[in-house]
């Protein structure tokens, strides 16, 4: 399967634990967005790469928060002192910027975490 | 904010087209509208997009009017597999590309 993947699908996790995830997109993609879908709301812009830099955070990215994308291809986000309101499920996505206006994101399966 | 107004939900027979409205009144003339589905327990799915002309692609069709205030997305044969939450965006002209969701349609397709 050549889409974009998310490790792990599930979370469970108690309330002031660390969390982890990871996304891996399509190769050769040179953006990955990272979003926060909480039930019954589309999906929330949290924050971007273009190769390893990171260009953009929403202020939904608290100082618990932090992405990284070290080389250019997987993706961290981590979660710090998680809080109950930080369950949801965590989209990623990727595009190639091949400079048209209608380059699509392909989105992964996201990670649902949810914190006891 | 979501630039975009969408019914909360809707349903339609099965083979029968389904048509879903956009309203995006404060839309600009380079912002391109851009359709996404999301079905249950899955992440968002690409399925059209346009900026002034209609558009047909293998699974949908796109009719923008001729101010760009709204847009219908129109599934020509819905099936049971189409039972989804559909998102109309309006991206962002920005170099970010990101895209800021609304609430959507959720949309039924009836047997």
């Amino acid at each position: 399967d050549t889409g974009v993947s998310q490790d792990p699908r599930h979370k469970i996790t108690k309330r002031g634990q660390n969390v982890t995830f990871r996304c891996d997109p399509i190769s050769e993609h040179n953006r990955l967005y990272w979003y926060r879908q909480t039930l019954g709301q589309g999906p929330e812009f949290l924050t971007y790469f273009q190769n390893e830099a990171q260009l953009e955070k929403s202020r939904l990215l608290s100082d618990r928060f932090s992405a990284e994308r070290p080389k250019g291809s997987f993706s961290t986000l981590e979660i710090q002192r998680t809080e109950q309101g930080d369950s949801a499920m965590y989209l990623c996505a990727s595009r190639h910027t091949s400079g048209g206006a209608g380059d699509e994101q392909f989105f992964g399966p996201g990670t649902r975490l949810t914190v006891l | 904010d979501a630039k975009t107004t969408q019914p909360p939900s809707m349903d339609c027979a099965e083979g029968r087209a389904a048509n879903l409205p956009c309203n995006h009144s404060t839309i600009s003339g380079n912002e391109y509208v851009y359709w996404y589905r999301q079905i249950h327990s899955q992440g968002p799915q690409y399925i059209i997009h346009g900026l002034k002309n209609n558009e047909t692609n293998e699974m949908a069709s796109l009719i923008i009017t001729e101010d760009r205030k709204s847009s219908t997305l129109i599934l020509p044969h819905a099936t049971l597999r189409d039972t989804a939450v559909y998102y109309c965006i309006v991206r962002v002209t920005d170099s970010s590309y990101k895209l800021i969701f609304g609430s959507g349609t959720r949309l039924l397709v009836r047997p």
